[in-house]
């Protein structure tokens, strides 16, 4: 338990379909990231937020959009998904205090789109 | 943008054997975490090494910096099926906010 949880586990979703990921820490960070991995490929960085400001875009396609409505929450709402899209989407917190970047990972969502 | 290579990509031991992990850059990092995940979980964070040339010792895992903060080593000693896993390092980059940089990992696999 690193006290980042999301929600769901695992989504199958068509490719017309519209739905969001969740993600909540309970560990007072004042920054929140959304990342992919997939197979046999480095974590990509799609998102970052700062104190509730997005500071981070990582050139990600319009159909992946974030949510920040607080410090302890962050969403990736998604539509019009492509099979590609389909990997591990993590969530991770940090405290941005200017000493270190230590992140703690939730435990991800799998999402499959067909 | 930094990059960090990661080698090897694969290794399978048996129990009770020593194995290292290595994580290579041409650019120089302000920190560099180690994480470990499970199949089906998300990362979990070994260590952060901050000074270079600096070595952490976490049980039979031993870390350490390179002396110009641009590679990293994992060294466990006595591999236990336990260790089985996915091993990420991941590097800070310097004046980038504290963006992380991954490399893409080595798995793992300790056969008792």
């Amino acid at each position: 338990e690193t006290g980042v949880t999301q929600t769901p586990r695992h989504l199958v979703m068509g490719m017309t379909n519209k739905k969001s990921l969740k993600c909540e820490q309970h560990l007072g960070h004042n920054a929140m990231y959304w990342y992919k991995q997939s197979a046999k490929k480095p974590l990509e960085l799609m998102f970052v937020y700062s104190l509730e400001e997005r500071v981070e875009n990582n050139s990600v396609p319009s159909r992946f959009s974030p949510e920040c409505p607080n410090s302890s929450h962050l969403f990736l709402h998604l539509h019009t998904l492509q099979p590609e899209d389909s990997a591990l989407y993590l969530c991770a917190s940090s405290q941005d205090d200017g000493s270190g970047n230590e992140q703690f990972f939730g435990p991800g969502t799998r999402l499959t789109v067909l | 943008t930094q990059l960090l290579e990661q080698s090897p990509q694969f290794l399978s031991i048996q129990e009770g054997e020593n194995l290292t992990v290595y994580c290579n850059s041409s650019s120089v990092f302000s920190s560099l975490q180690w994480y470990r995940q499970e199949p089906g979980e998300g990362p979990v964070l070994l260590v952060t090494v901050v000074t270079g040339g600096e070595v952490k010792k976490l049980k039979r895992l031993t870390f350490q910096f390179g002396d110009a903060r641009k590679d990293s080593s994992l060294h466990i000693t006595a591999a236990q099926p336990g260790d089985t896993g996915l091993y990420l390092c991941a590097g800070e980059e310097n004046n980038q906010g504290g963006k992380l940089i991954f490399g893409q990992g080595t798995e793992l696999s300790v056969k008792p």
